[in-house]
């Protein structure tokens, strides 16, 4: 089967700087990518979801870039924050038509912020 | 506005024992799910339901089963208990049908079977 998974599963950074988390995809048929943070003890949290017809995708202090050509997904978080610490997690979706639209989740990477 | 709501929080088991894991959403979405996290395994999906009256198997289905009481309501069942159910459990709901596959989960069950 498809599998998404994380480049790096922890991730260290200096309060104040920017953080980066990448994901790999293999699935070329996926179409619908998400990010989540989930902190201890909760259940996951919507960052910000991308379509495969775009590449980019910007929110509140996060950026979302796609690269379709080597299946990579990248979530960029500015000015981490200690409130950022968490374990981020990416995932993807097929078309409903295929597989049913379900979200596929990578393994995670859990950043920590420094103060 | 509660979003996802599951019950218990906690729950310690032993083997063999059943028990139900209820999930609510007050979000009026068709599709609910059930996921099981483990450490280092991300999360996988045990089973879904994508509307009123339909559920489907998922990931990793075995020793579960699932009841859609109504669009609100998605319980999981144990019947049997094993230790290599130990995990946490997240229900989480969308509005999949309508092309918007951004899943909102619960806070959790922590389940132990010894």
């Amino acid at each position: 089967g498809e599998s998404v998974g994380l480049h790096l599963p922890t991730l260290s950074v200096q309060e104040g700087d920017n953080s980066i988390i990448n994901c790999a995809y293999s699935n070329s048929a996926s179409d619908y990518f998400i990010w989540y943070k989930q902190e201890s003890g909760k259940g996951p949290q919507f960052i910000i979801d991308i379509r495969s017809n775009m590449d980019k995708r910007q929110g509140q202090r996060v950026t979302v870039l796609l690269n379709k050509t080597v299946k990579h997904l990248s979530l960029q978080i500015a000015a981490t924050q200690p409130g950022d610490s968490a374990v981020y997690f990416c995932a993807e979706s097929t078309p409903f038509y295929n597989q049913g639209g379900k979200l596929i989740f990578g393994q995670g990477t859990e950043l920590s912020v420094k103060p | 506005n509660a979003g996802v709501t599951q019950t218990p929080k906690f729950q310690v088991l032993k083997t063999g024992q059943s028990m139900t894991l209820q999930c609510a959403q007050d979000m009026n979405h068709n599709s609910m799910y059930w996921y099981r996290q483990d450490p280092g395994m991300g999360l996988r999906l045990i089973y879904y339901s994508a509307s009123e009256g339909t559920t489907d198997k998922g990931e990793v289905p075995n020793g579960y089963n699932v009841s859609r009481l109504n669009k609100r309501e998605f319980s999981l069942r144990l019947e049997s208990a094993a230790p290599s159910q130990t995990s946490v459990y997240f229900c989480a709901s969308s509005d999949r049908d309508r092309g918007l596959e951004k899943l909102f989960f619960g806070s959790g069950t922590q389940l132990s079977v010894l």
